[in-house]
């Protein structure tokens, strides 16, 4: 089966920095995604890793163990509009047949004064 | 300019009826797909055409039916409706994942919130 695990909410407080967790399980892996929505709109491509270690872009930084089947997202400087839902995604299939997404259920963060 | 544009962006109706969604993208993509994010805001696949063929069709009922006229666009026709069909509805496309590996993200229209009474 699959299986992709997040914490349901956090808070955190501006300019801090904050680690969202996502472990999985699924029949084959071909990559991680991370992916960011905003109440009310569509989720917009934040990170992509398919190979071990850290992936850094700006304030958001993504780390995978391929081993332990987890992933993080790091949040630095944390602005209030990042006050969104994370979405951890993993693509099953291996040789790109289909590019088919397995979503977690989404990381609510709160971001506060 | 818009990238993946769907329509209607709200949709309510009653059970039993029949309704479509639409969806277009002009980022020149292969690949286009339906997801369905229930209430818990839990995204799930449906469906995936690449070049007008499906290629993915997740545990759907038969009452859903993707429509692919061309490969910019991906229209689902929904028979019999029910209340658990109340969701929002999310288009995506990405380019054809021929090479394992590589990134294809997908990229996202606005959602059709379908409300079913």
């Amino acid at each position: 089966g699959q299986n992709i695990d997040q914490p349901t909410e956090m808070t955190a407080t501006e300019g801090a920095i904050v680690q969202i967790n996502c472990t999985y399980q699924t029949s084959g892996f071909n990559g991680l995604f991370w992916y960011q929505q905003h109440a009310g709109e569509a989720p917009t491509f934040l990170s992509y890793n398919v190979l071990d270690g850290l992936e850094e872009k700006g304030r958001f930084s993504s780390f995978l163990s391929r081993s332990k089947g987890y992933s993080y997202l790091l949040l630095k400087e944390l602005q209030m509009k990042d006050s969104a839902s994370y979405l951890c995604a993993v693509r099953p299939d291996y040789g790109g047949a289909t590019n088919k997404l397995i979503f977690g259920t989404g990381t609510l963060l709160a971001v506060q004064p | 300019d818009t990238a993946v544009s769907q329509t209607p962006k709200y949709l309510v109706t009653q059970m039993g009826n029949d309704k479509s969604i639409k969806c277009e993208q002009n980022l020149g993509h292969d690949t286009m797909y339906w997801y369905k994010q229930d209430s818990k805001k839990f995204l799930k696949i449906m469906f995936s055409y690449n070049n007008k063929e499906l290629i993915i069709n997740e545990t759907v009922p038969n009452r859903f039916s993707p429509k692919s006229p061309d490969k910019a666009h991906l229209n689902l026709h929904i028979n019999s409706l029910e209340l658990g069909d109340s969701a929002v509805y999310f288009c995506a496309s990405s380019q054809d994942p021929h090479m394992a590996s590589l990134l294809y993200e997908q990229y996202f229209g606005p959602g059709t919130r379908l409300t079913v009474t």
